[in-house]
């Protein structure tokens, strides 16, 4: 099956910890992304990457990291400077050819600080 | 990207035709309109998108009026598991840097037995 994968689902850690969440995908695009949601709330973009080794900040990147050295993997760390990390985390990914580029997202992980 | 209004909220029964409406009249000519929906807790799903012509796929069809400013998502036969919040969204199709999508309040639609 082609898709996104994104693990864990559920994913708690302490404060001051860093954690970083998996985001693999098998649909050869070129482009993926990692978005935040709070409840009730749209998405926020935290980082994309149009290309391989290449990453680009979205609207909230403080306090987060990513790579992007392989083209199925972007891995996003929240570090211990996220003030409040506590979200659900969705990844997408999405090929710009043609006259579209959509995206297609993960499962997400649900973040949790205690 | 254009600003859509969407029903906060819609009941469709069991088997019947779940109609979701969208108005997007400040759409340009170089915007497509886009669909997905969000079941609870799960990654939101893309459905369906145009840009002036009518499209139909496995999921669903989206009827887009003739001057664009509005349009209609159409669940031919919806069923419990149609029951989400779906979202209209109007961007540029084509690669931009940082191409985000944004999502408004969307659509609750709960479908009943």
């Amino acid at each position: 099956d082609g898709g996104i994968t994104q693990s864990p689902k559920y994913l708690f850690r302490k404060e001051g910890q860093n954690v970083t969440l998996s985001c693999e995908q098998n649909l050869n695009h070129d482009a993926m992304y990692w978005y935040r949601q709070d409840p009730g709330q749209g998405l926020r973009l935290i980082y994309y990457s149009q290309i391989v080794n290449d990453f680009q900040k979205g609207d909230i990147a403080e306090g987060y990291s990513v790579s992007r050295e392989k083209k199925e993997s972007f891995p996003l760390t929240v570090t211990s400077a996220q003030k409040n990390p506590t979200a659900f985390y969705l990844c997408a990914s999405s090929e710009p050819s043609g006259a579209t580029d959509t995206q297609y997202f993960g499962p997400g992980t649900r973040l949790t600080v205690l | 990207d254009a600003k859509t209004t969407q029903p906060p909220s819609m009941d469709c029964a069991e088997g019947r035709a779940a109609n979701l409406p969208c108005n997007h009249s400040t759409i340009s000519g170089n915007e497509y309109v886009y669909w997905y929906r969000q079941i609870h807790s799960q990654g939101p799903q893309y459905i369906i998108h145009g840009l002036k012509n009518n499209e139909t796929n496995e999921m669903a069809s989206l009827i887009i009026t003739e001057d664009r400013k509005s349009s209609t998502l159409i669940l031919p036969h919806a069923t419990l598991r149609d029951t989400a919040v779906y979202y209209c969204i109007v961007r540029v199709a084509r690669w931009t840097s940082g191409s985000r999508l944004t999502f408004g309040e969307g659509t609750q639609l709960t479908v009943n037995p």
